[in-house]
């Protein structure tokens, strides 16, 4: 069965600094990816999504994923962190033949000043 | 791009009573609506799958007799919340799917029960 592992419950950077937060799937087949982006009492916006070709993705607000088979994972990048990206992450894939995406625990971003 | 919206944004209701959420696609026609619900500091549990001009899916463990599914068109589905009672407070989220699973995301409805 499909599964999304989000290791990291909270995260907190300093703004500037770079960012990565991990997401490994467990999926038979080539997987559809996707990140999502929460702020506090609203619903989720898309990042990014990956279904095939180039394993490294851009999304919108400057982050990134990169697509690797070999670690099952497809982790979330973004060079410079701005105060506006604290919110929680969420990794998710596709549910094989139906539309359905399966998500992870999440990751909340916290940004110091 | 895709816009989905919710309505209302927030309702607060007395025990006992019903609860109707709207979904709507604003800008494209979707076949397959989901609903979600999110409680404080958790990801998101998907309880139905809403299709046009059919029955819904519904999730193991979720009552499909309370927590009523109506997609009448390819740009609405409704979730009613029947008889509702304060362990039914939640956030409710629906989506819209696109296809290749790619889902597009309402802003939430805020339901407290009292």
């Amino acid at each position: 069965a499909q599964s999304v592992t989000q290791p990291d419950i909270h995260i907190t950077v300093s703004e500037g600094a770079s960012l990565e937060l991990r997401c490994n799937y467990s999926y038979g087949a080539t997987p559809y990816l996707f990140w999502y982006v929460q702020s506090p009492g609203q619903g989720l916006q898309l990042l990014l999504k990956y279904f095939s070709g180039d394993t490294l993705v851009q999304g919108i607000k400057g982050f990134e994923a990169e697509f690797k088979r070999s670690q099952s994972s497809f982790n979330l990048r973004k060079p410079s962190v701005h105060w506006s990206d604290a919110a929680e992450y969420f990794c998710a894939v596709g549910a094989g033949n139906t539309d359905k995406l399966i998500f992870g625990t999440g990751t909340r971003l916290q940004v110091f000043p | 791009g895709a816009v989905v919206s919710q309505h209302p944004s927030r309702v607060i209701c007395k025990s006992g009573t019903s609860v109707k959420i709207e979904c709507r696609s604003l800008d494209f026609q979707a076949t397959t609506m989901f609903w979600y619900r999110q409680f404080p500091k958790q990801s998101l549990m998907l309880m139905a799958t809403s299709n046009e001009g059919s029955k819904a899916t519904y999730e193991q463990g979720v009552e499909k007799d309370k927590f009523l599914i109506n997609h009448a068109s390819l740009t609405l589905s409704t979730l009613t919340v029947t008889s509702a009672h304060p362990e039914d407070s939640s956030f409710y989220i629906c989506s819209a799917g696109l296809g290749r699973n790619e889902q597009f995301f309402g802003p939430g409805t805020r339901l407290t029960v009292l």
